[in-house]
Order: structure tokens, then C-alpha cells, then sequence
């Protein structure tokens, strides 16, 4: 019964290098998406997927990209790091395509140095 | 455009006592409500939603919010407060008509319940 798992749990990067952030779920949810969660700024969606082979940008999608290759796995990559994205990463997943009752991961925490 | 408001970065009360964390809303048709709870070092879980019908809603742990769509609010309460109920909430809303999928969270406010 593992839900919604993301890998790695922190991660520190310097300025410029690339990464992978990894969100496996096993719920066989339709809708998954990333958020990052700033203090002060409660959560903000960065990209989201409906199924798939779709997905759409949310607020904040500069720098990073998404792909939805099988329903169970949707990896958010950082092309060039910036200290601008340090930050706690939030994979959540729904079963319907509204994305209503999200089930989250237990977050990355990614410094940018 | 869609918003959250959560006036109060953090409220505090005493074990026993009623609680209410208050979230205010801005959309532009009827909205789809949602409160969630994050408790240290962990993910957010959901707590309850209005999406239509009673404008009293109950959720998980004993909480319940109130719809209320002519003060555009939807604060959350609970009858008498526990030290465990201490953390993060967050209220989350969306548009019916909006793109699929698109959910909105407000900043957050930290509850602390005191013995």
C-alpha cells in the first residue's frame, strides 16, 4: 500500500547542473502534478497531467519540464538549476481528472546552491 | 482568476476548546472547496470538500467547514480542540469551469492547541 512515493528525499545541486525528481504512484490515478511549497506562499502547481501522454503547465512552470509516459510514473526535471527553485517538492495524485481528493508524497527537499 | 485568502498566518487555542481556521475565496463561477491538513515533515492530506449541496460539510478527525457563498468563505472548525490537531492547514479551491485539474492553495495557517 505504498500510494504516492517520491525519490530522492533531499537533494542539494549547485547552480546550473540538472535532475530528476521521481513521483511513482499505484493507485492507478488519472491526474498527478507537481507543487512547490515556499514559507509564506503556501503551495503552487507547477505542472499537472490528466493521463497519460497529457500534460499542462500550472503557475509556475518555468525551468521545469514534465512527461507522462506510463499512468504510474510522472518525473519532474530541472533543466538548469537556479537557487530560485530551492524549495520543498510536493508529487500528488488523484483518481479523477478533476483532481479533487489529492494524495500526496512525504515531499523533496531540494537546495540550490 | 482564482485566489485563496487564509487571513491568519497562525492561531492558537487551548485543548478543549472550539477551533476555527478561516479561508475566504475569490472565483469565478461556483467553486469546488477543499481543506487539507500537514502535519511536520510530511505531505499534505485531505480533510474534507464542498462541492454541492449542505453548506455544512464534515471531513476527517472530527473537522467541518461551512460553505458560505454570499461572504465567499469556507472557514473550517472543529467543536473541541485536541494537541493533536496541531499543524498546517490549507484551504484549496477551483473553479467548476476552469481547466481540468487546476487547484488553488491558500498560503496556510499554523494551528497550535495547548494543553
Amino acid at each position: 500500500n505504498a500510494g504516492v512515493t517520491q525519490t530522492p528525499k533531499f537533494q542539494v545541486l549547485k547552480t546550473g547542473q540538472s535532475m530528476t525528481l521521481q513521483c511513482a504512484q499505484d493507485m492507478n490515478h488519472e491526474y498527478m502534478s507537481w507543487y512547490r511549497q515556499d514559507p509564506g506562499m503556501g503551495l503552487r502547481l507547477i505542472h499537472y497531467s490528466v493521463g497519460a501522454g497529457i500534460t499542462d503547465q500550472g503557475e509556475v512552470p518555468n525551468g521545469y519540464n514534465v512527461s507522462r509516459s506510463t499512468t504510474e510514473d510522472f518525473p519532474l526535471r530541472l533543466l538548469s538549476a537556479a537557487p530560485s527553485q530551492t524549495s520543498v517538492y510536493f508529487c500528488a495524485s488523484s483518481l479523477n481528472r478533476e483532481g479533487e481528493k489529492l494524495f500526496f508524497g512525504s515531499g523533496t527537499q531540494l537546495s540550490v546552491l | 482568476a482564482q485566489s485563496v485568502a487564509q487571513p491568519e498566518d497562525q492561531v492558537n487555542v487551548a485543548e478543549g476548546n472550539p477551533l476555527t481556521v478561516k479561508c475566504t475565496y475569490s472565483v469565478s463561477g461556483n467553486p469546488y472547496l477543499f481543506w487539507y491538513v500537514q502535519y511536520p515533515n510530511r505531505g499534505l492530506q485531505f480533510l474534507l470538500k464542498y462541492i454541492t449541496g449542505d453548506n455544512l460539510v464534515k471531513g476527517s478527525y472530527g473537522f467541518e467547514a461551512e460553505f458560505n457563498k454570499s461572504q465567499t468563505s469556507f472557514h473550517l472548525k472543529k467543536p473541541s480542540a485536541l494537541v493533536s490537531d496541531s499543524a498546517l492547514y490549507f484551504c484549496a479551491v477551483r473553479d467548476r469551469g476552469s481547466t481540468l485539474g487546476r487547484l488553488y492553495f491558500g498560503r496556510g495557517t499554523q494551528l497550535t492547541v495547548w494543553p
